[in-house]
């Protein structure tokens, strides 16, 4: 059973912070991805990242970066959390074929 | 520029009838197209999916179909279970792009 889990469910933050999150996944699957959701606008993709160390811009990448040292690691990084970043952020993990995803349970970031 | 479109924020079907759920598109390079729902504070999970060169998947009480001349797409959900309230996205692809393209969710309530 394929398990990708986020570090935190909730997550306070203060403008101006810096904040990591973090995703694991478990089936050694190549690709991993960030999206937000917000209501009425459905998933949208911040980042992806298709092998260790490679990293592509989804649709919305301003104002994040993200890393992957290890093949089952993805990390999402706001270098300086405002308050337009609150949102729910959802971490997936795919084999790219044939294009299904996993997702995790996601994190509720308040930025205040 | 909205690719994928889901023009119903919102469907109230009574238990026991057929939910249909739709969606748009307007990339006539996509090739395979997925549905998930999504319960509050869980991730999206994969529900079905179908490829372009068919106009028909069926899995239980889940039955998608594409429309590739008007680049649309339904759920069908017969019958509806109260289960079945929460929000369904679609999403499309095309081969190569490793990544997904989500619609902006429909939330679906099924009322006993």
């Amino acid at each position: 059973d394929v398990k990708v889990t986020q570090s935190s469910r909730y997550l306070v933050k203060r403008t101006g912070e810096k904040v990591f999150l973090e995703c694991v996944q478990d089936m050694d699957h190549e690709n991993m991805f960030w999206y937000r959701q917000d209501p009425g606008l459905g998933l949208r993709l911040i980042y992806f990242s298709y092998d260790v160390k490679m990293k592509e811009k989804g649709d919305i990448p301003e104002g994040y970066s993200v890393s992957r040292e290890k093949k089952e690691r993805f990390s999402l990084i706001l270098e300086s959390a405002s308050t337009n970043q609150t949102s729910m952020y959802l971490c997936a993990s795919g084999a790219g074929d044939p294009y299904e995803q996993y997702f995790g349970p996601g994190t509720r970031l308040t930025v205040t | 520029d909205q690719q994928v479109k889901q023009n119903s924020p919102s469907l109230s079907v009574q238990e026991g009838r057929i939910s249909i759920l739709n969606c748009d598109y307007t990339n006539s390079m996509f090739d395979y197209f997925l549905w998930y729902k999504k319960y509050p504070a869980e991730g999206p999970t994969f529900l079905i999916s179908i490829s372009s060169i068919k106009d028909k998947n069926e899995d239980g009480r889940f039955t998608v179909f594409l429309n590739k001349s008007a680049k649309h797409l339904s759920l069908h959900i017969v019958p509806s279970q109260p289960g079945d309230s929460a929000v369904y996205f679609c999403a499309a692809s095309r081969q190569g792009a490793q990544k997904l393209v989500f619609g902006q969710g429909t939330r679906l309530t099924i009322n006993p």
